[in-house]
């Protein structure tokens, strides 16, 4: 068990820039979600998958982004047309199913700037 | 909608001292709560979880805490402090069954000899 990992670690782009972060949950996690997280504040919910199928989006996910995860395994988060309130934390988690989802294994993040 | 409090931004303490992290939450609904840390340039840890039965859950590196219905907290507790708990804690609660989480905006627990 590798746990959930993230890339890339850090980004840095233009505004007007299109970005793409991917995360690989743990291979036997069904569940996975995206959270953004800026300075001083908790993470965010942003959207969750189980399997393939995405079951939940929160309405911070304005229609710039996108997520995918198109065999159940790894997902990617892209986001078109970057502006600089893009610019956190964006992290990964995954879950089992049951009590077991309750439980979220987090990744270490992709730290997002946009210039 | 669920919301979660954490009143205390910063928490500063002495090594082997005893500290205790608040958490508040809403809900009109059943909760499941969770404490979660993150240390710098990391992601974040499960610490505990309640999710019924005993309302004092203990978790890792010797945390506990203490789910109150009545006043709906669940305040983080440690004992003795070690330099090393040098980070930010966040209370989260899922609710009515949902497994997607709503964080607090964080405790900055600093611990110095």
């Amino acid at each position: 068990d590798t746990g959930v990992s993230q890339n890339p670690r850090h980004k840095i782009t233009k505004r007007g820039q299109n970005v793409t972060f991917r995360c690989d949950p743990i291979s036997e996690h069904n569940r996975l979600y995206w959270y953004r997280q800026t300075l001083g504040q908790g993470p965010e919910f942003l959207t969750y998958f189980q399997n393939e199928a995405q079951l939940e989006k929160s309405r911070l996910l304005s229609d710039r982004f996108s997520a995918e995860r198109p065999k159940g395994s790894f997902s990617t988060l892209e986001i078109q047309r970057t502006e600089q309130g893009d610019s956190a934390m964006y992290l990964c988690a995954s879950s089992g199913t049951g009590l077991n989802s309750y439980e979220q294994y987090f990744g270490p993040g992709t730290r997002l700037t946009v210039t | 909608a669920q919301s979660v409090t954490q009143l205390d931004s910063q928490v500063p303490v002495f090594e082997e001292a005893p500290v205790e992290l608040r958490c508040n939450y809403s809900s009109s609904v059943s909760v499941y709560l969770f404490w979660y840390v993150q240390y710098p340039n990391q992601g974040l840890q499960l610490l505990l979880k309640y999710l019924s039965g005993s309302t004092l859950v203990k978790g890792i590196n010797g945390f506990e805490a203490e789910f109150n219905k009545s006043q709906t907290s669940f305040h983080l507790r440690k004992p003795s402090v070690h330099i090393s708990d040098t980070a930010e804690y966040f209370c989260a609660v899922s609710e009515g069954g949902y497994s997607t989480l709503t964080f607090g905006k964080g405790t900055m627990l600093l611990v110095s000899p």
